[in-house]
C-alpha cells in the first residue's frame, strides 16, 4: 500500500511555462514533505520541503504547496527550463524522524525548449 | 571532496551467488542508508545505519546484510542472490541535526 503517490508518471512542459507536479499522501502521520530531483544514472538530490505548519514554501524557481486537509502537495517550477528535466520525487516523514523517509515513485518531467 | 560512491555503478549476478555492493563517504557524516528503487517505485529502506557499530532494519531488510565498522564504509551484503533483488541500489549519507540525506549515484543489479 503505497503511502505517498505521485500519479503521473511522466509530465511534458513548453521552457518558460509552469511545470506544476502533484503528490498526495494517506498516512496523516507524515508532518515533513520533501522533493528530491534525480538526473539519469545520478543518487536523487535534495530539492525543497515543507513543514506541515505552512501550506506554502518558496526557493527561487521552485514553490511546493501543501494541503493538509486534502493531503495533497504540489511543486511549482516557473519558468521551466529545459535543465529542470529530471525525475522528481515526492517523500513524506514525521517532522523529527529523520532516518524514515516515505518515496513516492516519482514523476518524470521533460521541458522541451 | 568525493561525497558518496558507490561500486560497482553495474553489476549482472547469477541466482544464488553473494555479492557485497560498497558505499563510502568523505564527508564524516554519522548516518548512513540503503535504498532500492524498483521500477514504477519509490526508494525503500533496507537497512540504516547510525553510527560505526550501530545498524537497524529498515522496511524491506530480507536477503540483505549490512555492518558498519568505520564511519566512512557501509557495505551491503547480498548472500543467496533471487531475481527479486533485481533493483537500483543507492546508498545515502546525513550529517547529524535537521538535514536531509545526501545520495551516491547508484548500482544498477541484474540477477538472472
Amino acid at each position: 500500500d503505497q503511502q505517498v503517490k505521485q500519479n503521473s508518471p511522466s509530465l511534458s512542459v513548453q521552457e518558460g511555462r509552469i511545470s506544476i507536479l502533484n503528490c498526495d499522501y494517506t498516512n496523516s502521520m507524515f508532518d515533513y514533505f520533501l522533493w528530491y530531483k534525480k538526473y539519469p544514472a545520478e543518487g536523487p538530490t535534495f530539492l525543497i520541503s515543507i513543514s506541515s505548519i505552512k501550506d506554502k514554501n518558496e526557493d527561487g524557481r521552485f514553490t511546493v504547496f501543501l494541503n493538509k486537509s486534502a493531503k495533497h502537495l504540489s511543486l511549482h517550477i516557473v519558468p521551466s527550463q529545459p535543465g529542470d528535466s529530471a525525475v522528481y520525487f515526492c517523500a513524506a516523514r514525521k517532522e523529527t524522524s529523520y532516518d524514515k523517509v516515505i518515496f513516492g515513485p516519482g514523476t518524470s518531467l521533460s521541458v522541451i525548449p | 571532496n568525493a561525497g558518496v560512491t558507490q561500486t560497482p555503478k553495474f553489476r549482472i549476478l547469477k541466482i544464488g551467488q553473494s555479492m557485497t555492493l560498497q558505499c563510502t563517504q568523505d564527508m564524516n557524516h554519522n548516518y548512513m542508508y540503503w535504498y532500492r528503487q524498483d521500477p514504477g517505485m519509490g526508494l525503500k529502506l533496507i537497512y540504516y545505519s547510525v553510527g560505526a557499530g550501530i545498524t537497524d532494519k529498515g522496511e524491506v531488510p530480507n536477503g540483505y546484510n549490512v555492518s558498519r565498522s568505520t564511519t566512512e564504509d557501509f557495505p551491503l551484503r547480498l548472500e543467496l542472490a533471487a531475481p527479486s533483488q533485481t533493483s537500483v541500489y543507492f546508498c545515502a549519507t546525513r550529517p547529524g541535526g535537521p538535514y536531509e540525506q545526501y545520495f551516491g549515484p547508484g548500482t544498477r543489479l541484474t540477477v538472472t
